[in-house]
């Protein structure tokens, strides 16, 4: 198993422009959970899925931040318009059942 | 809400035991992991307790007492690899984990 995959690696961005993130999980886990962290704040669960249905999106930050998973294996998370604020390293995770959750590698989201 | 706390920074040399401890304040209690972060790097899971007592897994255990809303992570024979930051969290019946804000283990030769 690839583990859980994300993309791009590495965003660099002018504020104001649209940020997609992408995130293919562990096939078979049940549930998804983007999360962001940054040294401030630590880690901040944004937005969780249970069976590709939105279960809990309390801790997105604003209307700016939007997230979709149409299928089992793919979920993006959004951002437009981008601001410096929003520069952080944003984590996808599963899990099956809750138990515990295996991490993407990060995206690393810069916007200057 | 929940909140969780432990120690900001842990040292210890290579070959001791250290303990990390962790409280927390939570409704729906399931059970409490824990995960190690390498600088540059991603949380990986350690450890899940739901039930009192200890689990072993290697070099490390961890600890749950859910009557005192508390736990530990116990890292025996330190190895310099060890240095990372490890955060306890907790898993609710609403599905999802909260994060405590990490524990930096340094850890000198």
């Amino acid at each position: 198993d690839a583990g859980v995959i994300q993309s791009p690696r590495h965003e660099v961005t002018e504020m104001g422009q649209e940020v997609t993130l992408r995130c293919k999980p562990i096939s078979g886990h049940n549930s998804l959970f983007w999360y962001r962290q940054t040294m401030m704040r630590g880690l901040e669960l944004l937005i969780y899925f249970n069976n590709n249905v939105p279960i809990d999106d309390s801790g997105m930050p604003e209307d700016r931040f939007s997230a979709k998973m149409p299928n089992a294996s793919f979920s993006t998370l959004k951002i437009q318009p981008s601001e410096p604020r929003d520069s952080a390293v944003y984590f996808c995770a599963s899990s099956l059942e809750g138990r515990g959750y295996t991490f993407g590698s990060g995206t690393r989201l810069t916007v200057v | 809400g929940q909140s969780l706390e432990q120690p900001s920074e842990v040292t210890a040399v290579e070959g001791a035991i250290v303990q990390i401890n962790c409280t927390y304040q939570t409704s729906g209690f399931y059970g409490l992991s824990w995960y190690q972060q390498h600088d540059g790097g991603a949380p990986t899971f350690l450890s899940y307790n739901a039930l009192d007592g200890l689990e072993e897994t290697g070099r490390f255990s961890s600890f749950l007492s859910r009557s005192d809303s508390y736990g530990y992570l116990l890292l025996q024979e330190l190895q310099m690899k060890d240095s990372a930051s490890y955060f306890c969290a907790v898993n609710t019946n609403a599905g999802k984990s909260t994060f405590g804000d990490g524990t930096t283990l340094t850890v000198k030769p």
